[in-house]
């Protein structure tokens, strides 16, 4: 069965990074687009983007751009998402999620992994 | 594309009916899924392009609507069914908006 595993929870300073990482099993992990979304609390659900894994192709929400970075290795099966310049406001619960197969991006998200908390502190 | 779901909250019982409605602020054709979420857990696909629904899912729910208006339905509410709902259209290439939920109470 389709499986996405994410890393776990962190803690960060404002102004640092944090990259989380989003392992696929049970499918071929290049055939589907990888979503991310976020979630802050007590709050709805924020898309930030996608990456089709072959090929590294990325497509970021507007908010996002410049200071979110997506990547994959197929070799592993993992996707990353990377947060520069953190502030209070990216403290949230990130979720990856399989998207369609390329080139049709159009699609809902059918397989979900976790969700990673970050909390960002001084 | 703005996607305003409404109510923000639904009260209902079990064994009841319950409609959720869901608008865009432009035609999205029926590229609109919607999903069930509960505390601390991820989403999980309910209906996608509109009407059709995912494999697993209950026959209870249902979903319909195109262009900029779309429902979902819960035709005999179970107790496992209290939860939150967001809609969100995959049309628009720049983002793929979610609607901000409706918390379905008892």
């Amino acid at each position: 069965q389709v499986q996405l595993v994410q890393s776990g929870p962190e803690v960060k300073k404002p102004g640092a990074s944090v990259k989380v990482s989003c392992k696929a099993s049970g499918y071929s992990f290049a055939e589907y687009y990888i979503h991310w979304v976020r979630q802050a609390p007590g709050a709805g659900l924020e898309w930030m983007g996608w990456i089709n894994p072959n090929g590294g192709s990325t497509n970021y929400a507007q908010s996002f751009q410049g200071r979110v970075t997506m990547t994959s290795d197929t070799s592993i099966s993992t996707a990353y998402m990377e947060v520069n310049s953190l502030t209070s406001d990216d403290t949230a619960v990130y979720f990856c999620a399989r998207g369609p197969r390329p080139p049709m991006y159009r699609g809902a998200s059918d397989s979900w992994g976790q969700g990673s908390l970050i909390t960002v502190s001084s | 594309i703005q996607m305003t779901q409404s109510p923000s909250t639904l009260s209902a019982s079990v064994g009841g009916r319950v409609t959720f409605t869901c608008r865009a602020s432009q035609n999205i054709g029926n590229w609109l899924a919607w999903f069930q979420q509960k505390p601390g857990k991820a989403p999980n696909l309910l209906i996608y392009k509109a009407s059709h629904l995912e494999t697993g899912v209950p026959s209870r729910f249902s979903g319909s609507g195109s262009g900029t208006e779309f429902t979902l339905t819960i035709s005999s509410l179970q107790p496992d069914d209290f939860a939150t709902y967001y809609c969100q259209q995959s049309f628009d290439y720049s983002g793929f908006t979610f609607g901000q939920g409706t918390k379905l109470e008892i």
